[in-house]
């Protein structure tokens, strides 16, 4: 079945330093990348997604990238903060059309103050 | 504020018991879906349904059941529970109306523990 590889499982940062998440896909026809954060206890929380017609997408510290041709996307938190410390996931759309999302395993980032 | 509302919270029962979880939203959204989260597995997709006759299997359907009473609710039966269904589960929707992939919106989610 169509995959979503997720790394690295662990990341620690220093405060202020920067975080990157990769994933990688298989299904050539994914074309919706969402990202979630999940603090301890709580519910998923989207914070960006991207579109296969776009290359990059920005919002104040969280950036995503997108390489459809390699087939992977890439989460990057800069000046890093201790309230980033969570899970997070990534996820890519299945090419199918049947608006079902295939999750990578997740990532726990703790940044050390 | 609309949500997606997930209950019990907690739950622990025992080997063999029947178990429904439950799941409301007051978003308007058609879609809704049935995940498991387990450390280190990430979200694994039990069942989804797009409306209220419209029910599909995920990936990991075997053992569960589900009923989509009306379009804001979506539950989630285990019939004879197992202690490998251990997990937090998690109920989300999406919104059709948006276009085709859309966000998900998570619940809060459900710890079931089997013993």
């Amino acid at each position: 079945g169509e995959n979503v590889e997720q790394h690295p499982s662990t990341l620690s940062v220093q405060e202020g330093d920067s975080a990157v998440i990769k994933c990688t896909y298989s299904d050539s026809a994914s074309n919706y990348f969402p990202w979630y954060k999940q603090e301890l206890g709580k519910r998923p929380q989207l914070i960006i997604d991207i579109r296969s017609n776009v290359g990059e997408k920005k919002d104040q510290r969280i950036a995503v990238t997108l390489n459809k041709t390699a087939k992977h996307f890439s989460l990057h938190i800069t000046e890093t903060q201790p309230e980033d410390s969570a899970v997070y996931f990534c996820a890519a759309s299945d090419g199918s059309g049947t608006y079902k999302y295939i999750f990578g395993t997740g990532t726990r980032l703790k940044v050390l103050a | 504020d609309a949500d997606v509302t997930q209950t019990p919270r907690n739950r622990i029962t025992k080997t063999g018991k029947r178990i429904m979880l439950e799941c409301s939203q007051t978003k308007g959204h058609d879609r809704m879906y049935w995940y498991r989260q387990d450390p280190g597995l990430g979200l694994r997709l039990i069942y989804y349904s797009f409306d209220v006759k419209d029910i599909n299997k995920g990936e990991i359907s075997d053992g569960y059941s589900v009923s989509r009473q009306a379009q804001a609710k979506f539950s989630l039966s285990l019939e004879s529970a197992i202690p490998n269904q251990t997990a937090l589960y998690f109920c989300a929707t999406s919104d059709p109306r948006l276009g085709s992939n859309q966000p998900q919106h998570f619940g809060d989610g459900t710890r079931l523990s089997i013993l």
